[in-house]
């Protein structure tokens, strides 16, 4: 079947520019998560959203940084005004329940010029 | 101090040798995650456990809750085997699913 999918798969942007990062998760699973690999640095953990409960944004490193999730599938992560420190690789995961294994997307590269 | 510490950072192995990558933590844990990225792709969830021991082909991991440790083993390796491999950690209690992540291991196996 189809995994988790990620669009685009790279992003490069001008300091300044907001960026929309889209994340189409496996059909049926209710949990979603959103990841930051950064260059030199590890995984991060930034927001996660479970069926219709209030999502975990404890992870958002700023308040330029925004997620959404509608109808319970698609998500889409917001950046504002971007800078060069949001350059990194943005995986989304989604997992069947609250705590099942997660399936991660191929990512997408943001690069921040 | 990170949370979840892996070691080596870096390991070379000749192919057929018997590799291990250990991780520990210092929080509350209710599962640990083994994860594996190859270079340019994507991340591979090899193991959820929560105790014990599981197994998988050439792969197996082990968790020793009280000492909260966990090592992953991979037997008689393979160049395909080269990658980064990830020790992530789910905190005990609460409604979140979020994992905290080890800096991971990079795996080489030379033929």
């Amino acid at each position: 079947g189809a995994g988790v999918s990620q669009s685009p798969s790279n992003k490069v942007t001008e300091k300044g520019k907001d960026v929309e990062l889209r994340c189409d998760p496996i059909s049926g699973h209710t949990a979603l998560y959103w990841y930051r690999q950064s260059l030199g640095q590890g995984l991060e953990f930034l927001i996660y959203f479970q069926g219709n409960s209030a999502p975990d944004k404890s992870g958002l490193p700023s308040d330029r940084f925004s997620a959404e999730r509608t109808g319970g599938s698609v998500s889409t992560l917001t950046i504002q005004r971007t800078q060069q420190e949001d350059s990194a690789v943005y995986l989304c995961a989604s997992s069947r329940g609250q705590f099942n294994e997660q399936f991660f997307g191929p990512g997408t590269r943001l690069t921040v010029l | 101090k990170n949370e979840v510490e892996q070691s080596p950072q870096n390991l070379t192995a000749q192919e057929g040798e018997f590799i291990t990558i250990n991780c520990s933590y210092s929080v509350g844990i209710s599962a640990l995650h083994w994860l594996q990225q190859h270079p340019g792709g994507g991340i591979v969830s090899l193991f959820m456990l929560s105790s014990g021991k599981k197994k998988h082909g050439r792969l197996i991991a082990t968790i020793n809750i009280q000492e909260k440790h966990s090592s992953l083993h991979i037997t008689a390796s393979h160049p395909r085997d080269s990658a980064v491999y990830i020790c992530a950690v789910r905190l005990y209690g609460g409604a979140t699913n979020k994992l905290i992540f080890g800096t991971g291991t990079l795996l080489a196996v030379q033929p």
